[in-house]
């Protein structure tokens, strides 16, 4: 079952702050966060794993509450370069060996203006 | 940076011709995966490829498609009689590991179908 992302949609003007977040019916393993650019491929932001491990770009902050099975993507300070669809990717349980199937969320239109 | 590249970057092909679409993963990577994204959809999950053998396959990954990694290098998602509703973005991807390792996507191919 495909997590739920809200917003759908936010315009932001240049220096604005945004939360994206994303949630999900089943207990989940890990959140994937990518950002894509229309016509390009989706861009690894942030990593976080039940139990707290984390990894991503310095400049971008997010959370997960495992409890709830929610992810929330903090953007600080929006630039226009941080337009694009936001996705997560959820994992619901880990095969050893079988790789993170992701179930992407329907993305959330980001749009930064001057 | 090393990055995930992808072969063709638009193929379009009859109603029940076989295509083959070809990836090179980043070269020290170990887990491959196949995912595709109707246009102005979300991305969906394929196939996981580990160790030479299918990991994980979704519902959409049927007898019609089919995987392999014909050398150490390139990863291949083969359709054997292509129908128009798989006209889609295919997007290959690799990761390093299982933790928290991030999924590097390539550059897409454009399937259409007619």
């Amino acid at each position: 079952q495909q997590p739920v992302q809200s917003p759908q949609a936010v315009i932001l003007r240049e220096g604005e702050d945004a939360v994206i977040n994303c949630s999900s019916s089943k207990a989940l393993y890990s959140v994937h966060w990518y950002r894509q650019k229309h016509g390009e491929a989706p861009v690894f932001l942030m990593i976080l794993l039940k139990g707290g491990e984390q990894k991503g770009h310095e400049k971008i902050s997010a959370s997960f509450n495992e409890k709830k099975q929610q992810s929330s993507l903090y953007l600080t300070a929006s630039q226009l370069s941080y337009s694009g669809t936001y996705f997560c990717g959820t994992e619901g349980s880990r095969i050893t060996g079988g790789g993170n199937k992701l179930t992407f969320g329907t993305g959330t239109q980001l749009k930064v203006e001057l | 940076e090393p990055e995930v590249t992808q072969t063709p970057s638009h193929q379009v092909t009859q109603m029940g011709q076989e295509v083959i679409l070809r990836c090179v993963p980043i070269s020290n990577h170990l887990y491959f995966y196949w995912y595709r994204q109707i246009l102005g959809q979300k991305v969906e999950f394929l196939v996981s490829f580990y160790n030479n053998e299918i990991s994980e396959k979704s519902e959409i990954f049927d007898d019609q498609f089919s995987v392999e990694r014909p050398d150490g290098s390139n990863f291949t998602l083969k359709i054997r009689s292509t129908k128009l509703e798989d006209s889609a973005m295919y997007f290959c991807a690799s990761s390093l590991g299982q933790g928290v390792s991030e999924q590097y996507f390539g550059p897409g191919t454009r399937l259409t179908v007619t």
